[in-house]
């Protein structure tokens, strides 16, 4: 009963380098999507899927790039870091579209030097 | 578009007290729910109790309620019998069916005391 699992938990890139923050899910959820958390500002939706084959923008998407592929996996690209990028990733999945509640992965902490 | 406000920055209550957390939130749909989360040190996100706007009566978990005032757009936590582990930083949130995400509010740090 894994729920929804994010990897990896800590990371450290350069400016300019790119990785993929990587989300599965074994709820069947059609919904998930992608925050970020910074201190003072709450957590900021960045992109969402409300299935497979279908992606949208969030408040702050600028910089990251998303596809879904499949009902589990929703992984969240950054094409080349920038230090504005340093923050605390969360992937979140809900049956439905959301009413009854997100479900959250452990984060990601993400350092951008 | 949706906002959510908590105007409490931080709170502290000491063990076996009752703290409330505020929150105010702004939505032109009729059809809306709203939320809290916990996040404790560990990082982890915890739905903590979930209110249907649709519904008068007030949502209940165990030691935690809610005081949902529709007209006003007020939707505030109580914690009774408050204990150390509930020592976390507390997110108000809403949904709405249209723009199919959460709305979070910036967060209440509670730390409970001995």
């Amino acid at each position: 009963n894994a729920g929804v699992t994010q990897t990896p938990k800590f990371q450290v890139l350069k400016t300019g380098q790119s990785m993929t923050l990587q989300c599965a899910q074994d709820m069947n959820h059609e919904y998930m999507s992608w925050y970020r958390q910074d201190p003072g500002m709450g957590l900021r939706l960045i992109h969402y899927s409300v299935g497979a084959g279908i992606t949208d923008q969030g408040e702050v998407p600028n910089g990251y790039n998303v596809s879904r592929s499949t009902t589990e996996d929703f992984p969240l690209r950054l094409l080349s870091a920038a230090p504005s990028q340093t923050s605390v990733y969360f992937c979140a999945s809900s049956r439905g579209q959301g009413s009854y509640g997100y479900t959250f992965g452990s984060g990601t902490r993400l350092t951008v030097v | 578009a949706q906002t959510v406000t908590q105007s409490q920055p931080e709170m502290s209550v000491q063990e076996a007290e009752t703290v409330t957390l505020s929150c105010t939130y702004d939505t032109s749909e009729s059809n809306y729910y709203l939320f809290w989360y916990k996040q404790p040190p560990s990082r982890q996100m915890i739905l903590v109790i979930r209110q249907e706007a649709y519904k008068q009566q007030n949502a209940t978990e165990n030691r935690f309620s809610v005081n949902f005032q529709k007209a006003a757009k007020s939707f505030s936590l109580k914690i009774s019998d408050s204990q150390l582990g509930d020592t976390a930083m507390y997110f108000c949130a809403s949904h709405t069916g249209t723009a199919s995400k959460l709305t979070f509010g910036t967060g209440t740090r509670l730390q409970v005391t001995l």
